[in-house]
């Protein structure tokens, strides 16, 4: 039962356009979600974050969106660098059990120039 | 400040062997897990401690133990290893239950 859903195992953008990056999520007792971001033979990095109470994070090139009712969020990379070049992971934490996260299968993301 | 320290980076075992996977952190974070990744999945959590003296299981715990001795501590046991944990494996720690978490740079496993 996968309760995150990264549904584009990659994803290839141009250098300096936006990157836009999905997730669904099954729970509705999910209250917390963040963004990892991955490059190989690495552990992963946190990136952003947002709580179920907001609509949108922002923190420089990078802004989180999230849509409650369609259980959705949305990760978008402004302007896009080759550097952003990595996997990107979404990951939720359940109210009920907030020790712990649930990952998606993540998002290759090719940023070419 | 080294962060979460993971070691070893590689390590191959036979079928039957066993094995400890260490973790250390040094930011006093209570919170510390254990989680591995096969190709093309996500992370899967093993075993995860909210403080010292206290563990718990996660989604995927058969096959696996861990103690939790001291806050910087939290080694990951393998009995009898088997095929199916042939995985990479990464270590993490969070001041907050699950916000922000600071992942090691992870062990290759194969069990040949």
């Amino acid at each position: 039962d996968q309760q995150v859903k990264q549904n584009s195992p990659s994803l290839s953008v141009q250098e300096g356009r936006i990157s836009i990056l999905n997730c669904d999520y099954t729970n509705s007792m999910f209250d917390y979600f963040l963004w990892y971001k991955k490059y190989p033979a690495e552990g992963p990095t946190f990136l952003i974050s947002i709580s179920s109470i907001k609509d949108k994070n922002e923190d420089g090139r990078f802004t989180v969106f999230l849509n409650k009712s369609a259980k959705h969020l949305s990760l978008h990379i402004v302007p896009s660098q080759p550097g952003d070049s990595a996997v990107y992971f979404c990951a939720a934490r359940n109210t009920g059990t907030a020790s712990k996260l649930t990952f998606g299968t993540g998002t290759r993301l090719q940023v070419t120039l | 400040n080294a962060g979460v320290t993971q070691t070893p980076k590689f390590r191959i075992l036979k079928i039957g062997q066993s094995m400890t996977l260490q973790c250390a952190q040094d930011m006093n974070h209570n919170y510390m897990y254990w989680y591995r990744q096969d190709p093309g999945m996500g992370l899967k959590l093993i075993y995860y401690s909210v403080g010292a003296g206290i563990t718990d299981k996660g989604e995927v715990p058969n096959g696996y133990n861990v103690s939790r001795s001291t806050t910087e501590d939290f080694p990951l046991r393998l009995e009898l290893a088997a095929p199916s944990q042939t995985s990479v494996y990464f270590c993490a720690s969070s001041f907050v239950g699950a916000e922000k978490l600071f992942f090691g740079s992870g062990t290759q496993l194969s069990v040949l």
